[in-house]
């Protein structure tokens, strides 16, 4: 079964403008922690944000936020802003567990964001 | 602090040739991670270390694959014999203490093709 589900293969955004970018994860376990990777054509993956499965407050890094509904087990990315070099692909993950209990990361299929000058 | 190396950055071979990537993670990380990404999708993991023990390698196809990471440093990945299938990128990545770690830094990735 899929864990982490990305429907958007590719996403447009002006740039100066927001984005959202949508992540839907299965668990059952309750210990679990959601992240965002950005990999640009240069092929690393840069860790962008983090999210537990028990952190009360949505996460927020500069002008990265994820929006947690943990209900409704989505874990969208919002980038504000958008900049030029905000183009590449970006992967959402979920590691089941968490602190030395926590297991492997799983990657969804990512999404590829295109910013228009 | 310099970042996840690995080498070479891309490879061309055969079907049924063997193959090999190494990788040297950030200085005094002690966990060491290869993924395999096809095009078009996630990375999935195929092996983690912590130091120089094997943490997970239940993705690993170990009747092709096999990984090693002697004196819990740098790390070799190899495959004998290349399948068609293969053909991918592969990232090595690494984490300071453990796999309980927020962040994993990652390599630029080695591009396998196999003809």
């Amino acid at each position: 079964a899929q864990k982490i589900t990305q429907t958007q293969p590719g996403m447009f955004v002006q740039e100066k403008e927001a984005v959202t970018l949508d992540c839907t994860y299965d668990t059952s376990d309750p210990s679990y922690g959601l992240f965002w990777y950005k990999q640009p054509s240069s092929g690393e993956m840069i860790f962008l944000i983090y999210q537990g499965s028990y952190d009360q407050q949505n996460a927020t890094e500069g002008r990265y936020s994820l929006n947690f509904q943990k209900a409704r087990k989505s874990a969208n990315l919002v980038i504000s802003a958008s900049q030029l070099g905000d183009s590449a692909m970006y992967f959402c993950a979920m590691r089941e567990g968490v602190g030395n209990q926590g297991g492997k990361l799983i990657f969804g299929q990512g999404t590829e964001l295109s910013v228009k000058p | 602090e310099a970042g996840v190396a690995q080498s070479p950055r891309y490879k061309i071979i055969e079907k049924r040739q063997s193959v090999a990537f190494w990788c040297n993670p950030i200085s005094g990380h002690a966990t060491l991670y290869w993924y395999q990404q096809i095009l078009g999708q996630g990375p999935k993991l195929l092996i983690q270390f912590q130091n120089n023990g094997v943490v997970d390698d239940s993705q690993l196809p170990k009747d092709r694959f096999s990984a090693e990471r002697l004196k819990g440093v740098d790390s070799t990945l190899k495959i004998q014999p290349a399948k068609l299938e293969d053909s991918a990128v592969y990232l090595c990545a690494s984490s300071r203490r453990g796999p309980w770690e927020i962040e994993q830094f990652f390599g630029p990735g080695t591009r396998l093709t196999v003809l």
